[in-house]
């Protein structure tokens, strides 16, 4: 199947900087991309929709300028948690579609964030 | 937005018994519904899907079924296996553009 990554895999950085995730469609192009944050032993909470060459679209709730997304070429997407704190511990994922109208999701390996 | 609520959110089934997990979403439009397991550490992945002009759907020993009329849809899972054992998540979605997730069910076969 489809192969996606995420890297870094572990990330802990202290309060107050920014840490980048990156989001790779390893094998096919993916013009749309999904960031997600799972909580311990919890759902995959989707926090917004990454679009090749244009502007991500967010969930309702969650910050624009706290989570920046760039989706700059067909197999990257990036998310950048600017000004980490504490509760931005967590573990995000990210997913790209495979198909006609990318209906089959494949899911990267996901990222442990531990802001200290 | 769309809303899917699943249940139970634990589970835990004797091997070669069957195991149903039930999910409903709020959004009439929505038209896709996959499950993912999860199994610890790892990422989901999809094991079956369904599409809403479709009522039923068998893979092996696993099966969909969706009544739209209700807004619920259901994952059965028959001769349970140790190794199905995971956390299992459904989702809804319209047109692929955005995929909600239920809470998830951690589903313990037990030998």
């Amino acid at each position: 199947g489809a192969v996606v990554s995420q890297h870094p895999s572990w990330v802990i950085c202290k309060s107050g900087t920014s840490v980048k995730i990156e989001c790779r469609s390893l094998d096919f192009q993916a013009t749309t991309m999904f960031w997600y944050r799972q909580f311990p032993k919890q759902s995959l909470m989707l926090m917004a929709t990454s679009n090749e060459g244009s502007k991500a679209t967010y969930e309702q709730g969650v910050e624009k300028d706290k989570f920046l997304i760039n989706h700059a070429s067909l197999t990257l997407s990036t998310l950048t948690v600017t000004s980490a704190h504490p509760e931005d511990s967590s573990f995000y994922i990210c997913s790209a579609g495979v198909g006609p109208a990318g209906e089959t999701q494949y899911f990267g390996p996901g990222t442990r964030l531990l802001v200290l | 937005g769309e809303n899917v609520e699943q249940h139970p959110s634990t589970l835990s089934v004797q091997e070669g018994d069957s195991a149903v997990i039930k999910c409903t979403y709020s959004d009439s439009a929505s038209n896709y519904f996959p499950w993912y397991k999860q199994e610890l550490g790892k990422r989901p992945q999809l094991i079956i899907d369904i599409r809403s002009n479709v009522g039923e759907k068998k893979d092996q020993r696993i099966a969909v079924t969706l009544n739209k009329t209700a807004k619920h849809f259901s994952l059965h899972i028959t001769e349970t296996q140790p190794e199905d054992s995971a956390v299992y998540f459904c989702a809804a979605s319209y047109n692929f553009n955005k995929f909600y997730f239920g809470s998830g069910t951690k589903l313990n076969v037990k030998p």
